[in-house]
């Protein structure tokens, strides 16, 4: 159990252009879900935390109105990146909590490799 | 905030030795180390993980320590084998349930 599907897997776009990254717990409910960038031999670096229902909270220095975050249910969320450009090429990875006594794992999803041109 | 600190950050190992991976956290508050295994191109995957109220936990070939005192945990791994090879990520988690991650060690199985 405990799967985390994203979609789609890989991304070229044009500068100027949006692009969505949906991120799906498959077999849990998620009432929280996270956003993560990761460059290319780095760790992962958090980037908001969505929560079902409500605005998600950003992580300092990221740009709310470029990433935007919904939370619609309780098993999707979804990443829009507004007006791409090139330094936005990244692998992006969401990952899912599932709530179990006092401690929430986080499972994540495969990850969506966006590239700018 | 959190401060996660991992050691080494490359490791190559002989087929069938043993690997340790290090790390230190900083916020005494932190109760929950999960390890994750990210092989290229693809997200983290949860290996194991230990809790704040729990020293030592094992999984087959997989083992993780955690001495809350000195605020460091470690993962081991015994009798390597080449799909082994990834990058391999600590991480702690404070009350918030925010995960502070480690630069990351890059473990190689040599065959």
């Amino acid at each position: 159990g405990a799967v985390v599907s994203q979609h789609p897997s890989w991304v070229i776009c044009k500068s100027g252009t949006s692009v969505k990254i949906e991120c799906r717990s498959l077999d849990f409910q998620a009432t929280t879900m996270f956003w993560y960038r990761q460059f290319p031999k780095q760790s992962l670096m958090l980037m908001a935390t969505s929560n079902e229902g409500s605005k998600a909270t950003y992580e300092q220095g990221v740009e709310k109105d470029k990433f935007l975050i919904n939370h619609a249910s309780l098993t999707l969320s979804t990443l829009t990146v507004t007006s791409a450009h090139p330094e936005d090429s990244s692998f992006y990875i969401c990952s899912a909590e599932r709530e179990w006594s006092s401690y929430n794992e986080q499972f994540f999803g495969p990850g969506t490799r966006l590239t700018v041109l | 905030g959190e401060n996660v600190e991992q050691h080494p950050s490359t490791l190559s190992v002989q087929e069938g030795d043993s690997a340790v991976i290090k790390c230190t956290y900083s916020d005494s508050a932190s109760n929950y180390f999960p390890w994750y295994k990210q092989e290229l191109g693809k997200g983290p995957q949860l290996i194991i993980d230990i809790r704040s109220n729990v020293g030592e936990k094992k999984d087959q070939r997989i083992a993780v320590t955690l001495n809350k005192t000195a605020k460091h945990f470690s993962l081991h791994i015994t009798e390597t084998q080449p799909e082994d090879s990834a990058v391999y990520f600590c991480a702690a988690s404070n009350p918030d349930y925010k995960l502070s991650f480690g630069a990351g060690t890059t473990v190689t199985v040599r065959a």
